[in-house]
């Protein structure tokens, strides 16, 4: 199990939204990080401290965070962001950094 | 541009140790709040923090796999180089090394494209 819990998976036809949730205690206290992975590819930073998004990451692509939830919503999908998300932050302990489960998006 | 290139053993046999060297270009350990971390996934599963190390050398270890793992830099050669002892089947994965940013938590900015590390007797 994880202590940041996300869907395993979430699907969406291309051009609508898609929203992959994040949920986590410590959450309410530490910054939430978003990682984009394609197949046999490494991960992407899509979204750090929440809501900021990279340099070249498109601006389809936002993180909001509330309570203990982070939320990155992908609008007017396309076909090339099919892919998994990860959610990454840290625990209120001994663990410094803490990956979700991963979700898969896939787009229909 | 930014690179990071992860290497060492493919295949490693059961209570050996292996040892990964991550190979940097265009940043420095010594800029503020730098660093490199390992992340381990094994086939179709999740990212797996291990251990990070800071230009400062601040390191940091899953606290779970502490007592199996010890990080190093070397900067001189921009080198990062990973070892985790009595290596387990389960343990097979594919092996990232990241540059790190910031400690609130720290976060991820540029991978390597990992290497594949299978444990087999």
């Amino acid at each position: 199990s994880y202590e940041l819990t996300q869907p395993p998976s979430v699907s969406v036809s291309p051009g609508q939204t898609a929203r992959i949730t994040c949920s986590g205690d410590s959450l309410t206290r530490q910054y939430a990080y978003w990682y984009q992975q394609k197949p046999g590819q490494a991960p992407v930073l899509v979204i750090y401290k929440d809501t900021e998004r990279p340099t070249g990451i498109p601006e389809r692509f936002s993180g909001s965070s509330s309570g203990t939830t982070v939320t990155l919503t992908i609008t007017a999908v396309q076909a090339e962001d099919e892919a998994d998300y990860h959610c990454q932050s840290a625990d209120n302990g001994e663990t410094y950094v803490l990956f979700g489960g991963g979700t898969k998006l896939t787009v229909l | 541009q930014i690179t990071l290139k992860e290497s060492g053993p493919t295949l490693v046999k059961p209570t050996q140790t292996l040892t990964l060297t991550c190979t940097f270009s265009e940043f420095s350990l010594n800029s503020s709040g730098v660093g490199v971390g390992w992340i381990r996934q094994p086939p179709g599963k999740a990212l797996d923090w291990l251990a990070l190390i800071y230009g400062d050398d601040d390191k940091r270890y899953r606290p779970s796999l502490k007592t199996r793992l010890t990080i190093i830099k070397d900067t001189s050669k921009n080198q990062v180089v990973l070892t985790m002892t009595n290596m387990d089947p389960v343990d097979t994965a594919t092996y990232y090394c990241a540059r790190l940013r910031g400690a609130t938590p720290p976060y991820f900015d540029s991978w390597g494209l990992g290497t594949l590390v299978t444990v087999s007797s």
